[in-house]
C-alpha cells in the first residue's frame, strides 16, 4: 500500500511564480520527511528535509512545510525557474528505508 | 564532491541469467541502500547495510541477495532473472548513525529479455 501519496502527477507554473507541491502520508510513525528532485536518466537529488518536531524548514528558494495533524507536507519553490523543471519526489522515513510518493512532474515555463 | 558510483550503468540479460550490480558509496559513508524503480513507478526500498551488517529489509525477492564489503562498497546479486526485474536500480549512501538524508547514485538500468 502507498504510504506516501502525491496526488498531482503534474504541475505547470510560470517562471517567477510560486510552485507548490503537495504530499500526504498515512503512517504516523514517520518522523523525517524529504524532497528529492529527479531528472531523466539520473538518480534522485536530495533537496530539503524536515524533522517531525518542526513545521517549517527553509533553504534558499525552497521551503518545506509540515502539518503533522493533517499528515501533510508541501514544498514551496519561490521564485520558480525553468531549471526547476523535473520530477519531484516526496519521501518519508522512520529509520532506514525511504518511502517515496509517485512523484510530481513540474514544468516551469518562461 | 565525490558522489555515489554505480556500475554498470546499463545491463542487458536474458531470462534465468544472473546479474551483479555494484555500488561505491560516498567516502566516509557507512550505510548503503538499494532501491528498485520500475517504469512510471516510485523507487521501492530493497535492502540496506550499516557497517557491513544488514540493517533493514524491504520488498527484496528471495532470488536477490546483497552484501556490504570491508571497504563499504556493496553488491546486489540477482539470480533467475525474470522479465519483471527490468528496472532502474539505485544505490544510496549516508552516515547512517547521524543522518536521514540519503544520497543517490545515477542508477543501473537492467533490461531482462
Amino acid at each position: 500500500d502507498q504510504q506516501v501519496k502525491q496526488n498531482s502527477p503534474s504541475l505547470s507554473v510560470q517562471e517567477g511564480r510560486i510552485s507548490i507541491l503537495n504530499c500526504d502520508y498515512t503512517n504516523s510513525m514517520f518522523d523525517y520527511f524529504l524532497w528529492y528532485k529527479k531528472y531523466p536518466a539520473e538518480g534522485p537529488t536530495f533537496l530539503i528535509s524536515i524533522s517531525s518536531i518542526k513545521d517549517k524548514n527553509e533553504d534558499g528558494r525552497f521551503t518545506v512545510f509540515l502539518n503533522k495533524s493533517a499528515k501533510h507536507l508541501s514544498l514551496h519553490i519561490v521564485p520558480s525557474q525553468p531549471g526547476d523543471s523535473a520530477v519531484y519526489f516526496c519521501a518519508a522515513t522512520s529509520g532506514y528505508a525511504l518511502n517515496f510518493g509517485k512523484g510530481t512532474s513540474l514544468l516551469v515555463t518562461p | 564532491a565525490a558522489g555515489v558510483i554505480q556500475s554498470p550503468r546499463h545491463l542487458i540479460k536474458e531470462k534465468r541469467e544472473t546479474a551483479t550490480l555494484k555500488c561505491y558509496p560516498i567516502p566516509r559513508h557507512d550505510t548503503v541502500y538499494w532501491y528498485q524503480q520500475g517504469p512510471g513507478q516510485d523507487p521501492q526500498f530493497l535492502i540496506s547495510f550499516y557497517e557491513k551488517m544488514q540493517s533493514d529489509k524491504g520488498s527484496i525477492p528471495d532470488r536477490f541477495s546483497a552484501q556490504q564489503f570491508s571497504d563499504y562498497h556493496s553488491e546486489l546479486n540477482m539470480s533467475s532473472l525474470e522479465l519483471g526485474d527490468s528496472a532502474l536500480y539505485f544505490c544510496a549512501s549516508n552516515r547512517g548513525a547521524s543522518s536521514y538524508e540519503q544520497y543517490f547514485g545515477p542508477g543501473t538500468r537492467l533490461t531482462v529479455t
